[in-house]
């Protein structure tokens, strides 16, 4: 089964309206990062968040290492927004492999 | 804003032909990886180097791809030859891989593969 399990598939929001993201592993993951990825475009790293709550402006990463989960919060979403969010587990110490999640399709609407 | 650099955006290639992406990773980034993105986004882990050392590679790599990372060269990916299951967006990310964040991928903008 899949190792890493994101939730949900796609999301439709208004604009000023809150995101929540969840990222689930089936197995301990030594370190975790989201990433955001426009239509076409590259991967650009949102959080590196191996445990605990980071946060940059309105985008808030909480990862519980011992409940293999992390989430990604967006608040007062925004149209630029829209996107794929993907959050990738490195497992065990030292495999320096990502193992990615299928991504949630975030389209935020005016 | 990373600055990996990945070329050709684009190719084009007949079955059986050989398809080389090329990458340059950011300056100072010693960790160098390849993926594999579907057009469902599944990801698939391809091969990293430790400057130019082969550090894990999946055996679909070993038998099909050739991969490289010389010193003061980009790097390359190269498929012997191209089958259709092959079309996907072929990534490069580099890293410091030095702890905490010095553990995060720059992902390249990708290229393209269209295997007709």
């Amino acid at each position: 089964g899949q190792q890493v399990q994101q939730s949900p598939t796609s999301l439709v929001l208004q604009e000023g309206e809150n995101a929540e993201l969840q990222c689930n592993f089936s197995t301990s993951l030594n370190s975790m990062q989201w990433f955001y990825q426009r239509p076409g475009g590259s991967l650009i790293s949102v959080f590196y968040n191996p445990s605990g709550t980071k946060q940059s402006g309105r985008l808030t990463s909480t990862t519980v290492i011992k409940e293999r989960r992390s989430s990604l919060h967006i608040s007062s979403s925004q149209i630029t927004d829209s996107g794929t969010y993907l959050c990738a587990m490195e497992r065990s110490s030292g495999s320096w492999q990502l193992i990615f999640g299928s991504g949630t399709q975030l389209t935020v609407m005016p | 804003n990373s600055k990996v650099i990945q070329t050709p955006r684009y190719l084009v290639k007949g079955q059986g032909q050989k398809a080389k992406m090329r990458c340059i990773p950011e300056k100072g980034h010693p960790v160098v990886f390849w993926y594999q993105q579907n057009k469902n986004n599944e990801f698939k882990f391809l091969i990293n180097f430790q400057n130019q050392e082969v550090l894990q590679q999946i055996d679909m790599t070993e038998k099909r791809f050739s991969a490289e990372c010389p010193s003061n060269s980009p790097c390359s990916l190269e498929i012997q030859s191209s089958e259709a299951g092959d079309s996907a967006l072929y990534l490069c990310a580099s890293s410091l891989l030095q702890g905490d964040s010095g553990n995060t991928l720059y992902f390249g903008e990708g290229s393209r593969l269209i295997v007709v």
